[in-house]
């Protein structure tokens, strides 16, 4: 079946634009995470979804990060006024019910 | 502490040998363990659960170690295709999960 997808591949944008990086997870899969990633880094949790319940907003690095998810399925992760160091691949996963992740193949988002 | 700590490595291995690598986490409550494996720009990838009584898939053994409160991954015959680095996860509690920063095996001809 399909696998999570999320668009853009890649994002060029410049310094203090906003930014919306979107995830399709796969069908019918309750719980939805967001992650970053750097160059060389380790994954950097963001936020989480989980069926209807208030996301865990814990990771999110300051208030220019905000996600939602509409219908319990298509989330958007938004960045406003974009820095260099928001830099990074923007990776979603989408969690199965015995709490394996599936990984979608990122965004790489470059702030110039 | 982390919760959850990986060697970094990165293990140099030739062809055909075995690699064995540890991952330890700090909450004694956590509650699943998973295997991921990241090539180099690409998303991760779920290898293998690990289940108590430990476990195998191919060339992959996974074991848990509840009381000391690790996890191991060991490679048999490593191919070339076994280059990447290997990510621990550890669930804490519902869908509270932690990542080691990854362990990066190199597999040499």
């Amino acid at each position: 079946g399909a696998g999570v997808s999320q668009s853009p591949s890649n994002k060029v944008t410049e310094k203090g634009k906003d930014v919306e990086l979107r995830c399709d997870p796969i069908s019918g899969h309750t719980a939805l995470y967001w992650y970053r990633q750097s160059l060389g880094q380790g994954l950097e949790f963001l936020i989480y979804f989980q069926g209807n319940s208030a996301p865990d907003k814990s990771g999110l690095p300051s208030d220019r990060f905000s996600a939602e998810r509409t219908g319990g399925s298509v989330s958007t992760l938004t960045i406003q006024r974009t820095q260099q160091e928001d830099s990074a691949v923007y990776l979603c996963a989408s969690v199965g019910s015995s709490y394996e992740q599936y990984f979608g193949p990122g965004t790489r988002l470059t702030v110039t | 502490r982390k919760e959850v700590e990986q060697d970094p490595g990165p293990f140099n291995v030739p062809e055909g040998a075995t690699v064995a690598f540890n991952c330890t986490y700090s909450n004694s409550a956590s509650q699943s363990f998973f295997w991921y494996r990241q090539d180099c720009r690409k998303e991760p990838k779920l290898l293998m659960s690990v289940y108590s009584s430990g476990n195998e898939d191919g060339r992959f053994t996974a074991q848990l170690n509840r009381a000391s409160q690790y996890i191991s991954l060991l490679i048999r015959d490593s191919k070339l295709s076994d280059s990447a680095t290997y990510l621990c996860v550890v669930r804490i509690n519902d869908y509270k999960l932690s990542f080691g920063a990854g362990t990066t095996v190199t597999v040499r001809a």
